[in-house]
């Protein structure tokens, strides 16, 4: 059936690093995709979000890439940092309903 | 702004009672809220979307007489658990809708013994 999956289920990062976290998406005519962090026992926070019609978009030392052939998000943590610590899901939007469909998610550790 | 708020943050219940969990946009109106479930580890799976003034629209293979939902205002939406059972315990999440984006509340950790 249709997903929004992750690659890998954990990635450990030193602190000062660059981290990048994989999506693989499956319904091609998906037009917007959202990045979230969650921390332990908390909701998810909106990090970046990216729409089809651009293949790349920065934020504060976060970037999200969009690959439409390959049906492929990335998310890019310049020097990740101890709080960046959590788990990071993206998220396909769903038509003009507004559902969200939640990958895996990835748990980011970093070490300092 | 746009701070949606969950009360409880965590709720301990017996097998067999109900427990409501309420939802709350605090700084905004909001015509839908969506209502996730997650499992230890896992992602959020979207169980219903409640839209103020209507019926809920249940995901397939979420019992709506289970989970209740009710929208009565602009401001808030409930999740009620009817007849908990130990596998109900999980943490519950809201979102809102403002604009074109979904706020998340905090969680609700439901523990049913």
């Amino acid at each position: 059936g249709e997903s929004v999956g992750l690659h890998l289920p954990t990635l450990s990062v030193q602190e000062g690093d660059n981290s990048i976290i994989n999506c693989a998406y499956s319904n091609s005519a998906s037009d917007y995709f959202i990045w979230y962090k969650q921390e332990s026992g908390k909701g998810p926070q909106f990090i970046i979000d990216i729409r089809s019609n651009m293949d790349k978009r920065q934020g504060q030392r976060v970037t999200v890439l969009l690959n439409k052939t390959v049906k492929h998000l990335s998310l890019q943590i310049a020097a990740t940092q101890p709080g960046d610590s959590a788990v990071y899901f993206c998220a396909e939007v769903r038509g003009n309903t507004g559902k969200l469909i939640f990958g895996q998610g990835t748990t980011l550790q970093v070490k300092p | 702004g746009a701070v949606v708020s969950q009360h409880p943050s965590r709720v301990i219940c017996k097998s067999g009672t109900s427990v409501k969990i309420e939802c709350r946009s605090l700084d905004f109106q909001a015509t839908t809220m969506f209502w996730y479930r997650q499992f230890p580890k896992k992602s959020l799976m979207l169980m219903a979307t409640s839209n103020e003034g209507s019926k809920a629209t249940y995901e397939q293979g979420v019992e709506k007489d289970k989970f209740l939902i009710n929208h009565a205002s602009l401001t808030l939406s409930t999740l009620t658990v009817t007849s908990a059972h130990p596998e109900d315990s999980s943490f519950y999440i809201c979102s809102a809708s403002h604009v074109d984006e979904q706020y998340f509340g905090p969680g609700t950790r439901l523990t049913v013994t």
